[in-house]
């Protein structure tokens, strides 16, 4: 198992373009979770989805828009990118069967908008 | 919402030193997670522990979920232990079980 993989690993854009964060996971998890990480913070929470069609909003959704149409992909997209997006982007996935609620993470996508 | 506090906040340690890192959370969880972030950004899964204790190598974690704290213990420290640790809580119901982080432990381990 490759477990939870994004691309790319690193991008720079400028201000008002426009990009797609991808995640894709191979672990058949339900739930799937996009984080970002400020320099010195834990993670916060933008978008979530409890299976493909169903997404909902986070702690920090502003500026961000999601799909999930198959389990095991959910993209992330930037729309006119400003410097407060600047962030390391994390994906994640979790299973609600077994009991276990583990939540596994990918790599991150280090962003930055100037 | 829930507060996550780790402590301390910062550690040195001389390689060989014992260390334990804290994380107190203000409300009840079903998810429990201690992970390191290495300095190239990764974010290691060391435990999943909602309650109970358990071991890997030179690490152990313990959870007390009724007193709601969990005690991370690094024994024998190494240098690759340096980085940040995190603690992270989640209510399953609450947005999907998102994790709440506190604010990290960052580890400095000297030769």
């Amino acid at each position: 198992n490759a477990g939870v993989t994004q691309t790319p690993k690193f991008r720079i854009l400028k201000i008002g373009q426009s990009m797609t964060l991808q995640c894709t996971q191979d672990m058949n998890h339900n739930y799937m979770y996009w984080y970002r990480q400020d320099p010195g913070m834990g993670l916060k929470l933008i978008y979530y989805s409890v299976g493909a069609g169903i997404t909902d909003k986070g702690e920090v959704p502003n500026g961000y828009n999601v799909s999930r149409s198959t389990t095991e992909d959910f993209p992330l997209r930037l729309e006119l990118a400003a410097p407060s997006q600047t962030s390391v982007y994390f994906c994640a996935s979790s299973s609600t069967s077994g009991g276990s609620y583990e939540q596994y993470f990918g790599p991150g996508t280090r962003l930055t908008v100037t | 919402g829930i507060q996550v506090e780790q402590s301390p906040p910062d550690l040195i340690l001389q390689e060989g030193a014992n260390s334990t890192l804290r994380c107190n959370f203000s409300d009840s969880v079903n998810n429990l997670q201690w992970f390191h972030q290495n300095p190239w950004g990764q974010l290691i899964n060391l435990f999943y522990i909602p309650s109970g204790t358990k071991q890997n190598g030179r690490l152990s974690a313990t959870t007390v979920a009724t007193e709601r704290y969990s005690l991370l213990y690094i024994s024998s420290s190494q240098t690759t232990d340096s980085g940040v640790y995190f603690c992270a809580v989640a209510q399953i119901y609450n947005q999907g079980g998102k994790l709440i982080f506190g604010q990290g432990t960052e580890l400095s381990v000297k030769p």
